[in-house]
């Protein structure tokens, strides 16, 4: 499996600032997700970060909203922009990783947000 | 369209007795199939998956999934519940569409509550 840290582990905001979610891998990966999960709901997918190229985003999310970077193969932050209490969510990182003859998931421990 | 069903909110088991955990889907092609569960203020931990094979696939901590493709169900399961396994499960499918990289579609999720 793969050991995935996420900074900050959670934090409480004021609407109309931004936060920077960083996501961190023990090893080189090629594909960076990242997913939000928002109060007593089941986890969405936000974007797909490559490294070297523009992440691609779900329908719904856009990129002056949630800005991804993927500098190189073991590291992604996320940022929040622009806050509102509707983005308070569990923000979490998940890697691809070869496993046998299929690719598995794995995921950080989220990052909770707050957004007074 | 891509989906997965988890109809239950919640399920509550006594202790020592066996659970099931359901799990509908809907997708295009042949799916893979995954159980991720989630305890308090963690990240997903991944259960068990089902790629191609046998029906009955085994997990972790002893919880094991019957894909059964009549039925479009992948419902989880174990013998004997503890305490230990109250939690939130989440049923996912990868999006056949999604080219060749693992795009998850969850469920709701289904908390888990097993009683002393």
């Amino acid at each position: 499996s793969a050991v995935i840290s996420q900074k900050p582990s959670r934090d409480i905001c004021q609407r109309g600032t931004s936060l920077t979610i960083q996501c961190q891998v023990d090893s080189q990966v090629t594909m960076m997700f990242w997913y939000r999960q928002q109060p007593g709901q089941s986890l969405t997918l936000i974007a797909t970060a490559n490294q070297g190229s523009e992440a691609t985003y779900e329908s719904g999310f856009v990129i002056d909203k949630f800005p991804i970077s993927r500098p190189n193969l073991t590291f992604s932050t996320l940022t929040v922009s622009n806050m509102s209490p509707e983005d308070s969510s569990i923000y979490l990182c998940s890697v691809e990783r070869i496993s046998g003859a299929y690719n598995e998931q794995f995921f950080g421990p989220g990052t909770r947000l707050t957004v007074l | 369209a891509q989906s997965v069903a988890q109809p239950e909110d919640q399920v509550n088991v006594a202790e020592g007795n066996p659970l099931t955990v359901k799990c509908t889907y809907s997708v295009s092609g042949n799916p893979y199939l995954f159980w991720y569960v989630q305890y308090p203020n963690r990240g997903l931990q991944f259960l068990l998956k089902y790629i191609t094979g046998d029906n009955l696939v085994k997990g972790s901590y002893g919880f094991e999934a019957e894909f059964n493709k009549s039925q479009t169900s992948f419902h989880l399961k174990k013998p004997s519940a503890l305490v230990s396994d109250s939690a939130l499960y989440f049923c996912a499918v990868r999006d056949p569409l999604s080219g060749g990289y693992n795009k998850l579609i969850f469920g709701a999720g289904t908390r888990l509550a097993v009683h002393p």
